[in-house]
């Protein structure tokens, strides 16, 4: 069974500067990987997606992840972090044959002005 | 609609009464998933319809909880007997196809508070 692992319960950031969300998967191959964000009281938006090809891939808003399969990781990253991001940001795996995803923890994003 | 629509947004209910939560999946989307988010944790998988077929209910926590989508479209979540620890944001989402390569999207949720 899959698994997801989101090791930084909360980080904070000045606004500007660049930003990392760290993301760790257990899976017998290769899944397939999302990036959520939450704002409050709101549900989830995709931000992007990996299914296969180019290990880098672009979001919306400005996001890009990178899947390193040596390192079952799929971080997210932003080179200059805006006041709006601030929001719960959840990693999570869908295997090829199945139908639901499992989410990790998630991680929560502060913004300092 | 445009997107995934839940109802109501908030519930409040005391401990031992039923409840009945409402998705409205984006139209024509096959695929109908339940998650259940308590406070600070993930989402996490209850059910999973595609079309009016209720193909996986592994994540249901007890037989007090029920789902339904008779017409392959609107699916109803029903709690009965509800208890404390029911509290929790339920989360519907729907995709286009099966499989777990398709991205799913996701409704704002409805807010369960037992007292």
């Amino acid at each position: 069974a899959q698994s997801v692992t989101q090791p930084d319960i909360h980080i904070t950031v000045s606004e500007g500067a660049s930003l990392e969300l760290r993301c760790n998967y257990s899976y017998g191959a290769t899944p397939y990987l999302f990036w959520y964000v939450q704002s409050p009281g709101q549900g989830l938006q995709l931000l992007l997606k990996y299914f296969s090809g180019d290990t880098l891939v672009q979001g919306i808003k400005g996001f890009e992840a990178e899947f390193k399969r040596s390192q079952s990781s799929f971080n997210l990253r932003k080179p200059s972090v805006h006041w709006s991001d601030a929001a719960e940001y959840f990693c999570a795996v869908g295997a090829p044959a199945g139908q639901n995803f499992v989410f990790g923890p998630g991680t929560r994003l502060s913004v300092l002005p | 609609g445009a997107g995934v629509s839940q109802s109501p947004r908030y519930k409040v209910a005391k401990r031992g009464q039923d409840v009945a939560l409402r998705c409205d999946p984006i139209s024509g989307h096959v695929s109908l998933f339940w998650y259940q988010q308590a406070l600070g944790q993930g989402p996490e998988f209850l059910t999973y319809f595609q079309n009016e077929a209720q193909l996986d209910k592994s994540g249901l926590p007890s037989d007090r909880f029920f789902a339904e989508r008779p017409e392959g479209s609107v699916s109803t979540l029903k709690i009965q007997r509800t208890q404390q620890e029911d509290s929790a944001v339920y989360l519907c989402a729907s995709s286009l196809v099966r499989g777990g390569g398709q991205p799913q999207h996701f409704g704002d949720g409805t807010r369960l508070s037992i007292l």
